[in-house]
């Protein structure tokens, strides 16, 4: 049974571009979140998805935006990058129509923001 | 074994002795807690969870007690080994799906 899977592993970018990172969630799960981990930080919320739609998002600017897919894998797109984006992302993903089911991880994008 | 009472950045833990991780959470509404274990370059491994409606719960090697009048939650590791020596996070989820870690603590097993 696979689990979380994340691509590209990494990516280089520079300012300004915008990026698509991918996430297909463990088998068996319906709701994805994505999270941005900065160097020894711990993850922050960017969004939820659950049924294709955005349910809850932090606070991040409108720049980060995603998608959710039939199958339930999902997609998160950066905007207009900045230096400080540049962080590992996580996808999460769950199962449940509440959220309070465990988050299983996947091994992140780590992004670079030249 | 080594006891923190407070959450400290770092735990140095000598091989086969007991680890103690606090961590503080900020929402008295969270209902759902997890111990997540985050190793370099990977992301954040599943441990333990525990339900507002317990105070401790049990794993292989691994115990977290919830104490909700101080909003205090701790993991507890039996018998450290090498392999775990990581950075664990604390995380808490609300009504709101989301889940807000702590600042995380980064344990050194020493051989």
């Amino acid at each position: 049974d696979a689990g979380v899977t994340q691509s590209p592993t990494h990516l280089i970018k520079t300012r300004g571009q915008q990026v698509t990172l991918r996430c297909s969630p463990k088998s068996g799960h319906d709701t994805v979140s994505w999270y941005q981990q900065a160097l020894g930080q711990g993850p922050q919320f960017i969004f939820q998805y659950y049924e294709e739609e955005e349910r809850q998002r932090g606070n991040f600017p409108d720049r980060f935006s995603g998608h959710q897919f039939p199958n339930y894998s999902s997609e998160l797109n950066v905007n207009a990058l900045l230096l400080g984006d540049s962080a590992l992302y996580l996808c999460a993903s769950s199962s449940g129509t509440r959220g309070a089911d465990t988050q299983y991880f996947g091994p992140g994008t780590r992004l670079t923001v030249l | 074994g080594e006891s923190v009472g407070l959450h400290l950045p770092t735990l140095s833990v000598q091989e086969g002795d007991n680890s103690i991780i606090n961590c503080a959470y900020s929402n008295s509404a969270s209902d759902y807690f997890i111990w997540y274990k985050q190793e370099s370059g990977k992301g954040p491994q599943f441990i333990i969870d525990i339900r507002s409606n317990m105070d401790k719960r049990q794993g292989q090697r691994v115990t977290v007690l919830l104490n909700k009048t101080v909003k205090h939650l701790s993991l507890q590791i039996a018998a450290t080994q090498p392999g775990d020596s990581a950075v664990y996070f604390c995380a808490e989820e609300s009504n709101d799906y989301k889940l807000s870690f702590g600042a995380g603590t980064t344990v050194t097993v020493r051989a």
